[in-house]
């Protein structure tokens, strides 16, 4: 089965400072991996996935494979990037996503 | 920027009333789920739908849940009898292809009481 782990459900860093929420999976395929954002009483959006490589609001997330990760990262934190963030895991073929636990960040100034 | 809007915002049910969550997802999406998140927990899968019948769904998704798409725009998730247990955030989001992810709608409050 798969599962997505967030170890950190808190997570509270300096205005400025790197940030990096860590995220890792358990499938033994391909996994199409996503980063969602939660912004207060919002809904939720996506933030990465990971075939785009893209970066979003500074955030950067690269998946390995050896060590079934996909860690989001931001190398200056801002205080608008207060928020829960999920990790989601989707199975090319199947239609769902798992989700982790979500970790909320706090960017204190 | 195309939504997925749900309605209502929250909603209070006596417990073993019949509830009805509505979502209209963006029009040129093809597949639409519902998922769910109880306080504190992490979001749930509870169902997918594509071509007018379920194509995936949880084994939270028993016999007291239902959804339909009666007329090509709404996308509803009725429950049956309502139990305390379903109180949740249930989120509705739908995809038009397999690479762009999910949009999510702001999901409805089901309280029961």
């Amino acid at each position: 089965a798969q599962r997505v782990t967030q170890p950190e459900k808190l997570l509270s860093v300096f205005k400025g400072a790197p940030v990096e929420l860590k995220c890792n999976y358990s499938y033994s395929g391909s996994p199409e991996l996503f980063w969602y954002v939660q912004y207060s009483r919002q809904r939720l959006q996506l933030l990465l996935r990971h075939i785009s490589r893209e970066s979003i609001k500074g955030f950067t997330a690269d998946l390995n494979k050896g060590e079934t990760s996909f860690h989001l990262k931001k190398p200056f934190a801002q205080e608008e990037d207060s928020a829960m963030y999920y990790c989601a895991l989707s199975v090319q073929g199947a239609q769902k996503l798992v989700f982790g636990q979500g970790t909320r960040l706090t960017i204190n100034p | 920027e195309p939504e997925v809007t749900q309605t209502p915002s929250h909603q209070v049910t006596q417990m073993g009333q019949e509830v009805i969550l509505r979502c209209v997802p963006i029009s040129n999406h093809l597949y639409f789920y519902w998922y769910r998140q109880i306080l504190g927990q992490k979001v749930e899968f509870l169902v997918s739908f594509y071509n007018n019948e379920i194509s995936e769904k949880s084994e939270i998704f028993d016999d007291q849940f239902s959804v339909e798409r009666p007329d090509g725009s709404n996308f509803t998730l009725k429950i049956r009898s309502t139990k305390l247990e379903d109180s949740a955030m249930y989120f509705c989001a739908s995809r038009d292809t397999w690479v762009y992810g999910y949009t999510f709608g702001s999901g409805t409050r089901l309280t029961v009481v």
